[in-house]
């Protein structure tokens, strides 16, 4: 079982719509949670994290723990052409971040 | 900042060759971090340093690999010998802890015929 597992898609929605970007992970002490978005053939680069339970918001952005459910979702608002890329769920545990293999999204014009 | 800053870009190279990448971490980030990046194993932590000592090097794949960080503003990955199976985006990431955000080299992409 991988530590971190995420849907590949694509995930294609409308522009202005809302993308949700969902990721769970497999150890329940897994302390703190990010969210990175890579261009194609770019660094990943970091866009959310969160460490407790319930919902952050950043602007468009939102970011949902529930470690009960070891489960982590992106949200993001008003989706617009340039957040077309891969997201990437991390999750840090026992002095490593792992990384799930990222969900491609495609915003329609 | 400059950012972290990692060299070559691009490497072709023929099997069996010695490849070396190069980084060139973010200045005051005590940690850093070598991923692998493929789209069969998405990205993969290879090795971590901290204040310039390897802390955990379980994900270097084979002997063949080995990364040194003999400063605070460079660090090594080598390969020797290079294989087909090498070949994959490798990145550099530097932190300034533990926990915290990494912030990523542009990568170099490695070929090996």
């Amino acid at each position: 079982q991988k530590e971190v597992e995420q849907n590949s898609g694509p995930l294609s929605v409308p522009e202005g719509a809302i993308a949700s970007l969902n990721c769970t992970y497999s150890d329940r002490g897994s302390q703190s949670f990010f969210w990175y978005r890579q261009y194609s053939g770019k660094s990943p680069e970091l866009i959310m994290f969160i460490y407790s339970n319930g919902d952050k918001e950043d602007g468009r952005f939102t970011a949902q723990l529930n470690k009960a459910s070891q489960y982590v979702s992106l949200l993001i608002r008003d989706s617009q052409p340039s957040d077309s890329a891969t997201y990437l769920c991390a999750v840090y545990n026992f002095n490593k971040f792992y990384f799930g293999s990222g969900t491609k999204l495609n915003v329609k014009p | 900042d400059a950012g972290v800053i990692q060299s070559p870009r691009h490497e072709v190279t023929e099997m069996g060759q010695e490849v070396t990448l190069r980084c060139k971490p973010i200045s005051g980030h005590d940690y850093l971090f070598w991923y692998r990046q493929t789209m069969m194993r998405g990205l993969e932590l290879l090795i971590y340093f901290n204040n310039n000592v390897p802390i955990d090097d379980s994900g270097m794949p084979e002997d063949r690999f080995s990364a040194k960080m003999p400063n605070a503003s460079f660090s090594t990955l080598k390969i020797q010998p290079s294989e087909p199976r090498d070949s994959a985006v490798y990145f550099c990431a530097s932190s300034p802890t533990r926990t915290g955000e990494l912030f990523f080299g542009e990568g170099s992409r490695l070929t090996v015929l």
